[in-house]
């Protein structure tokens, strides 16, 4: 399967800014998915990146508060913007493979 | 859109014991059910999955059963061990994204 590298493992922000995180695949993949994880909770599914033009982003998440760039088929980075305590949350990255769906060992952020 | 309802959301069996999780879907359209094992400080791990044209499928310890009629698939894991002990996730394709069910936490004593 795909092996994928997310960048930071884990932050600390202060609230009003912004952080970057970055996922790196092993292979070229042609689904790539972000999903956040609040504490104690289930995967929500933020947007679909794709390869080529602007995100798909589910109900309740916008690109002003969350932009994704997707520049080819191995990388992808999911801003988180003017950040407050409610974004502290597991970030995670995922893509779809042709042995399932594997995921990155998720950025752990904490907004204070 | 897809809706995934995962029961229980805690369980607690003696090791040797067997486990069982149980998950329904709403979108009769999923034709794909992964199971995903998440330990503390990690991500997401898939254990077993299992597809619309199949209705069973087993690996080792683990295996999954799908009834498409009823919208129902479940997890079972035989002869538990403490390190089965972690959050298990049910999730069904809706497109070509996952959408998940709320976890259980399972603990395996011994």
């Amino acid at each position: 399967s795909a092996v994928i590298s997310q960048k930071p493992s884990r932050d600390i922000c202060q609230r009003g800014t912004s952080l970057t995180i970055q996922c790196q695949v092993d292979s070229q993949v042609t689904m790539m998915f972000w999903y956040r994880q609040q504490p104690g909770q289930s995967l929500t599914l933020i947007a679909t990146a794709n390869q080529g033009s602007e995100a798909t982003y589910e109900s309740g998440f916008v690109i002003d508060k969350f932009p994704i760039s997707r520049p080819n088929l191995t990388f992808s980075t999911l801003t988180v913007s003017n950040m407050s305590p409610e974004d502290s949350s597991i970030y995670l990255c995922s893509v779809g493979w042709v042995d399932g769906y594997t995921f990155g060992s998720g950025t752990r952020l904490t907004v204070v | 859109g897809e809706n995934v309802e995962q029961h229980p959301s805690t369980l607690s069996v003696q090791e040797g014991d067997s486990a069982v999780i149980k998950c329904t879907y709403s979108d009769s359209a999923s034709n794909y059910f992964p199971w995903y094992k998440q330990e503390l400080g990690k991500g997401p791990q898939l254990i077993i999955d299992i597809r619309s044209n199949v209705g069973e499928k087993k690996d080792q310890r683990i295996a999954v059963t799908l009834n498409k009629t009823a919208k129902h698939f479940s997890l079972h894991i035989t002869e538990t061990q403490p390190e089965d002990s972690a959050v298990y996730f049910c999730a069904a394709m809706a497109g070509t994204a996952l959408i998940f069910g709320k976890g259980t936490t399972l603990s395996v004593s011994s």
